[in-house]
């Protein structure tokens, strides 16, 4: 159980394009989602926390008008890199609790993000 | 402010030896805590997690955590190390409740055969 699963694993795109990265509880409802970057060799760097059916909320320093989160349903949330570049390489992590344990975050596999 | 520190960035132990990774935390009220893996290139896996109870926990492949109010710990623990756990680890505090969790920065775990 509890499981969370990243689309798509992987994506290479020019720069100023837009790229949209989901993120699903499979066999649970995620009241809460969270979105984390992480730089090679670093920890991970919470980007903003979600409900659903609600804004979400951005740590300090993320761009909210860069970094749209949507948490449109229970079991899915979506980040898109609005007008990517270069300096938005990173890998990307979702994380989601609820179900039966609220208290424990559950994490994807991650979403590799190369801008050229 | 809460916070979690884990001083060992590297850590290389032979397979079949024991292994105990440190993680100190500050936190003002009744700590959530966790310990994550992460291979190469993947999410993170939960280890065990601690919330009440009884102060040594077991956790998935053979780990175990002991919470230490009085030191203000949670150490991760295996036995006897086997190659497969070579990744990175990473100690967590937080409130529960859906609540976002603080990290530390990790410890990269080398297994040599």
């Amino acid at each position: 159980g509890a499981v969370v699963s990243q689309h798509p694993s992987r994506v290479i795109c020019k720069s100023g394009t837009s790229v949209k990265i989901e993120c699903r509880s499979l066999d649970f409802q995620a009241t809460t989602m969270f979105w984390y970057r992480q730089f090679p060799k670093q920890s991970l760097m919470l980007m903003a926390t979600s409900n659903e059916g609600s804004k979400a909320t951005y740590e300090q320093g993320v761009e909210k008008d860069k970094f749209l989160i949507n948490h449109a349903s229970l079991t899915l949330s979506t980040l898109t890199v609005t007008s990517a570049h270069p300096e938005d390489s990173s890998f990307y992590i979702c994380s989601a609790s609820g179900g039966g344990d609220t208290d424990t975050q559950y994490f994807g596999p991650g979403t590799r993000l190369t801008v050229l | 402010a809460q916070s979690v520190t884990q001083p060992d960035i590297h850590i290389t132990v032979s397979e079949g030896a024991s292994l105990e990774l440190r993680c100190n935390y500050s936190y003002g009220a009744t700590p959530y805590l966790f310990w994550y893996v992460q291979s190469p290139g993947q999410g993170l896996q939960l280890l065990l997690k601690y919330f009440s109870g009884d102060t040594l926990v077991q956790g998935i492949k053979g780990f175990e955590a002991e919470f230490k109010r009085s030191q203000s710990s949670f150490n991760l623990r295996k036995p006897s190390v086997h190659w497969s756990d070579a990744a990175e680890y990473f100690c967590a505090v937080g409130p529960g409740g859906g609540n976002k969790l603080t990290f530390g920065t990790g410890t990269q775990l080398k297994v040599e055969l």
